[in-house]
């Protein structure tokens, strides 16, 4: 079946850093991929929607200039966390739609997460 | 204001019983809706969904039950076994958006042998 990868799949660093997560499809096209964001006991929150060669939309409250997000390619979209503060610690997981699949069973497949915490 | 809600953080079955697992929406331009096994650290996996056109849809021990009229869908696991434990997460797409998904808070499930 289709698959997700993300990485890395858990990161630790230091305030003020910027960290990059990246996305990939591995076997399909995804001209869209997603962010979410999830806190403990809390729901999967959409950040933003990734569209390959354009820019992303961006969720209400979420902001653009800290959490930066490339899709340059049909099987690649990647968030970077920009200066990076204990706040923005969470687990982030991203998900693809396969552009080509006709079924609408699953419409989004996922990656594993990626565990940020920030000191 | 949530547009998907899990209004049970958990609960608790035995072994080989019924599990069902309820979920409530509000807007009514869903028009699919899908449930999600998840565990600690790990990405969502996909288990069942149904259209809004459908009022069931059943997949081995899976069933999803949808009624449109009271904005309600539940999720049957018969029979529950050890191995289903896990936080079950309702999402719903809206017709019409890139396809991206609203999801509840989930319900932790617990199944005891």
């Amino acid at each position: 079946g289709a698959v997700v990868s993300q990485h890395p799949s858990w990161v630790i660093c230091k305030s003020g850093t910027s960290v990059k997560i990246e996305c990939r499809s591995l076997d399909f096209q995804a001209t869209t991929m997603f962010w979410y964001r999830q806190f403990p006991k809390q729901s999967l929150m959409l950040m933003a929607t990734s569209n390959e060669g354009s820019k992303a939309t961006y969720e209400q409250g979420v902001e653009k200039d800290k959490f930066l997000i490339n899709h340059a390619s049909l099987t690649l979209s990647t968030l970077t966390v920009t200066s990076a503060h204990p706040e923005d610690s969470s687990f982030y997981i991203c998900s693809a739609r396969d552009s080509g699949a006709q079924s609408t069973r699953q419409p989004q497949h996922f990656g594993d997460g990626t565990r940020l915490s920030i000191l | 204001d949530q547009q998907v809600k899990q209004n049970s953080p958990s609960l608790s079955v035995q072994e080989g019983r019924i599990s069902i697992l309820n979920c409530d929406y509000t807007n009514s331009m869903f028009d699919y809706f899908l449930w999600y096994k998840k565990y600690p650290a790990e990405g969502p996996t996909f288990l069942i969904s149904i259209s809004s056109i459908k009022d069931k849809n059943e997949d081995g021990r899976f069933t999803v039950f949808l009624n449109k009229s009271a904005k309600h869908l539940s999720l049957h696991i018969v029979p529950s076994q050890p191995g289903d434990s896990a936080v079950y997460f309702c999402a719903a797409r809206s017709w019409g958006s890139q396809g991206n998904l609203i999801f509840g808070k989930g319900t932790k499930l617990s199944v005891k042998p």
